[in-house]
């Protein structure tokens, strides 16, 4: 049973660009998480989605961003405009339940040049 | 004032002894708490959850809850090299683990 996937691992944009990234959950799961984590900080959470649903999304920066989990693919988040701010590792998570234990994904290291 | 405090350390403890790992957080409300265990490069990892005032334990690890105080620790018995990593605390309002604020994260280092 493979974990929650995400890709690419590695991300380098320049200023203007975008960034895509994708996550895919556990087999089962149908919640998911996204995080962004700064160097030396803990996570802050982002968005959390449910197929073809946004449940929150109080995290998420008002522009730019956006993010989606269609009902058949993976889970996207997407960043516009990418500044040199937006470097980061993003994780994403995900649960079988909202109640559950969440698995995380080994994130997407996003470097904007 | 942050929601969720740790001590970012570095905390480094002998091989062998108790690793205390404390997190305070400040709003009452919060009912869920959570521990990750977090390797340099890695994604983090869920050791414990607690939800009731009180101990936990599981194996070497123990979970202490004091809601009155605001207050939550990890204690690591017989610590072991392979425990050197950061370590995260997170809370939520609720029992939804996806929603947790995290802190910032205690790293330690465990010498043999």
């Amino acid at each position: 049973n493979a974990g929650v996937m995400q890709n690419p691992r590695h991300l380098v944009r320049r200023r203007g660009q975008e960034a895509r990234l994708r996550c895919s959950p556990m087999k089962g799961h149908s919640h998911v998480y996204w995080y962004r984590q700064l160097p030396e900080e803990g996570l802050k959470f982002m968005v959390y989605l449910q197929k073809e649903n946004i449940i929150d999304e109080s995290g998420m920066p008002k522009e730019r961003f956006s993010a989606e989990f269609p009902k058949e693919g993976p889970s996207i988040l997407r960043i516009q405009q990418v500044v040199r701010g937006d470097s980061a590792a993003y994780f994403c998570a995900s649960s079988r339940d909202e109640s559950e234990k969440l698995f995380f994904g080994s994130g997407t290291q996003l470097s904007v040049l | 004032q942050k929601e969720v405090e740790q001590n970012s350390g570095p905390l480094s403890v002998p091989e062998g002894a108790i690793a205390s790992l404390n997190c305070t957080y400040s709003d009452r409300g919060s009912q869920s708490f959570f521990w990750y265990r977090q390797y340099s490069g890695k994604s983090p990892e869920l050791i414990m959850f607690i939800y009731s005032n009180g101990d936990k334990e599981d194996g070497r690890f123990t979970a202490q809850l004091n809601k009155a105080s605001q207050y939550v620790s990890l204690l690591i018995r017989d610590s072991q090299p392979s425990d050197s990593a950061t370590y995260l605390c997170a809370v939520t309002h609720n029992t939804n683990a996806g929603k947790s604020t995290f802190g910032d994260g205690t790293t330690l280092t465990v010498k043999p």
